[in-house]
């Protein structure tokens, strides 16, 4: 099972672009990449999931490059309700998603 | 659209007690999970079921009991509730077991058990 480390917590100002980064050195050949977002009291919610190069959407954008032993979610312009928790999580369609303890960003005004 | 709907939302239990948590998916989602979240901590996965008729343990599944009722309903069971189980409770469900499909989440129960 590949084993993630991203950060325990950021901070930024409304406004600013996010870049979080999550390590998974030990990725498989079948593994994808996928962040989802919690808020308080709530379950969490998904972003934004790949496997290699760029993906984009409404709300993040993922990087990952060829070696796919990393990857960044990029939150563009965050503003105050993008305070939550990021998890990154690697895993193939076999199993069930595990997941760390997350990235807490809190924006600030 | 309800999604995946848990009951109850609060929950007080007495050490020893028993009690069943409910989790219903309006989506045809194939599998569904329960996972809990102990304060500041992430979700630990507890049993998941990847299509009707079969189950299948987490990282933490002592203490529980999963049955996957239907399609749609997939219980937690904690028999003799411990203060250890204290926490807040997450089921989810998707189209397929794995993470190529997006998990929806509950909105959770919180657990107490004095």
């Amino acid at each position: 099972l590949a084993k993630t480390t991203q950060p325990i917590s950021m901070d930024s100002y409304e406004g600013q672009e996010v870049n979080i980064t999550c390590s998974h050195n030990n990725i498989a050949t079948n593994d994808y990449i996928t962040w989802y977002q919690q808020f308080p009291s709530q379950g969490p919610r998904f972003i934004i999931q790949g496997y290699k190069t760029k993906v984009t959407n409404e709300v993040a954008s993922l990087f990952i490059p060829a070696d796919r032993k990393s990857s960044t979610l990029s939150l563009p312009r965050v503003s105050l309700s993008d305070t939550a928790v990021y998890y990154c999580l690697v895993g193939d369609d076999r199993r069930a998603l595990t997941f760390g303890s997350g990235t807490r960003l809190q924006v600030q005004p | 659209n309800a999604g995946v709907t848990q009951t109850p939302k609060f929950q007080v239990l007495k050490t020893g007690q028993s009690m069943t948590l409910q989790c219903a998916q309006d989506m045809n989602h194939n599998s569904m999970y329960w996972y809990r979240q102990d304060p500041g901590m992430g979700l630990r996965l507890i049993y998941y079921s990847a299509s009707e008729g079969t189950t299948d343990k987490g990282e933490v599944p002592n203490g529980y009991n999963v049955s996957r009722l239907n399609k749609r309903e997939f219980s937690l069971r904690l028999e003799s509730a411990a203060p250890s189980q204290t926490s807040v409770y997450f089921c989810a469900s998707s189209e397929r077991t794995g993470s190529d499909y997006g998990y929806t989440f509950g909105s959770g129960t919180r657990l107490t058990v004095v």
